[in-house]
Formats: C-alpha cells, structure tokens, sequence
C-alpha cells in the first residue's frame, strides 16, 4: 500500500534560521510526482513547491527547496531563512498514478520563533 | 475565476441529522475530491471522482455518500450525522495527473 510518513508533529526554528522538515513514502511506482502544501491558521492549503521523480534536480522555490532522495524514498523540505510567516502545518503528499489519489501525511507544525 | 466553492463553511449538526456539503469548481477539472482533516491525522481522502458519472471510496467513506451531478460540482452527504464525524471536510479539484490540488476554503462541521 502506498504511504506518507511525517514522523516529526512538530518543529521549532529561530527566524532567520533553516530547517528542515521530513517526509517518507513508500511506492512502487518509477514515475511519480511528490508535493508539499502549507496550511496557515486560515485554513487554506497552499502549494509550496512540486518534485517530478523522474528528474533528478532537486526542486526549489524562492527559500523552499527540497532535498529528494528517490533510492531511500525521502522527500525532505527544506526553509532557509525562515519568516514568521511560515509559521504554519505542512503537508507532504503523494498521488498513486492511475487512480489519482492524492495521500497526505499526517503533518508537521512549525513554529516560528522571533 | 472563484476557483473551488465550497458550502458552508460551518455547520452544527444534532447527531442523527443529515446535510450535504456542496463543492464546484470552475477550472474544467476532471478530478474532485473530498478529505476530512482531524488533528493529528493529517487529511484523510473520503471519496472521489477521477472523472464526471464516476465515484469510489477513499480511505474513510464509512457514514458518507456523494454524488458527481456533473463535471463541476462534487457534493458530499452525511446521512445520519455522528460525532465522530466532527471534522474539518475539503474539497479539492485536479486536472491531470501530477499536477496540483486546488482546495475549497473547508468546512467546519461539528455534531453533537
């Protein structure tokens, strides 16, 4: 069965500092597509940023960036420089090709500390 | 464009009460979704529709049915309301594969 692992609920980071958060999956899929959404307390889920599996470039957007380890089927997020606005839930995801399912890890929450 | 319109945005339930939750999208979506968000359980598929005339279970349709009345409205049925079914539910729409889940603003449901 397919699977998506956040095995931290929650995470602490000084503004202006990196982390890191991790995601696993479990697939037996070669071509797939792996995401990572924010949830701030209004609600809304926004997109943070979008691996192809097939490419091997690691994807980045602005100060989000991943690091995709497709071997050990690891989709980690990575914030530099983080902002109090990024204090939020982030969501890791992963839809099964064919059925088009999209699976949602449990979520990690972040803090931002000032 | 409004995207993906979901009705209401909050509702109280009495257990044993029925209600549909509505959802349309405008962006020609072939794919719509509903998840249920409990806390500590990230977001849980209910149901979907991989195209218009069709429907199937998702991880948690126990207590639910819905309905594709066509390609751009999804709406969700709680036939007997539960309190275990207090949840923040969302819809969602994608057009193909790979791409992005365009989300409804949720709706949060509470049964007493």
């Amino acid at each position: 069965a397919q699977t998506v692992t956040q095995s931290q609920p929650e995470m602490s980071v000084q503004e202006a500092e990196t982390v890191t958060l991790s995601c696993t999956y479990d697939t037996s899929e070669s071509d797939y597509y792996l995401f990572w959404y924010k949830q701030p307390p209004s609600r809304q889920m926004i997109l943070v940023i979008r691996q192809e599996a097939y490419k091997q470039q690691n994807a980045t957007e602005n100060r989000f960036s991943v690091n995709f380890q497709k071997a050990a089927k690891s989709f980690s997020l990575k914030i530099s420089d983080s902002q109090l606005g990024d204090a939020a839930m982030y969501f890791c995801a992963y839809p099964t090709s064919g059925t088009y399912k999209y699976i949602f890890g449990t979520g990690t929450r972040l803090k931002v500390l000032a | 464009n409004a995207g993906v319109t979901q009705t209401p945005k909050f509702q109280v339930l009495k257990t044993g009460q029925s209600m549909t939750l509505q959802c349309a999208q405008d962006m020609n979506h072939n794919s719509m979704y509903w998840y249920r968000q409990d806390p500590g359980m990230g977001l849980r598929l209910i149901y979907y529709s991989a195209s218009e005339g069709t429907t199937d279970k998702g991880e948690v349709p126990n207590g639910y049915n819905v309905s594709r009345l066509n390609k751009r409205e999804f709406s969700l049925r709680l036939e007997s309301a539960a309190p275990s079914q207090t949840s923040v539910y969302f819809c969602a729409s994608s057009n193909q594969k790979g791409w992005k889940l365009f989300f409804g603003s949720g709706t949060q449901l509470s049964v007493l």
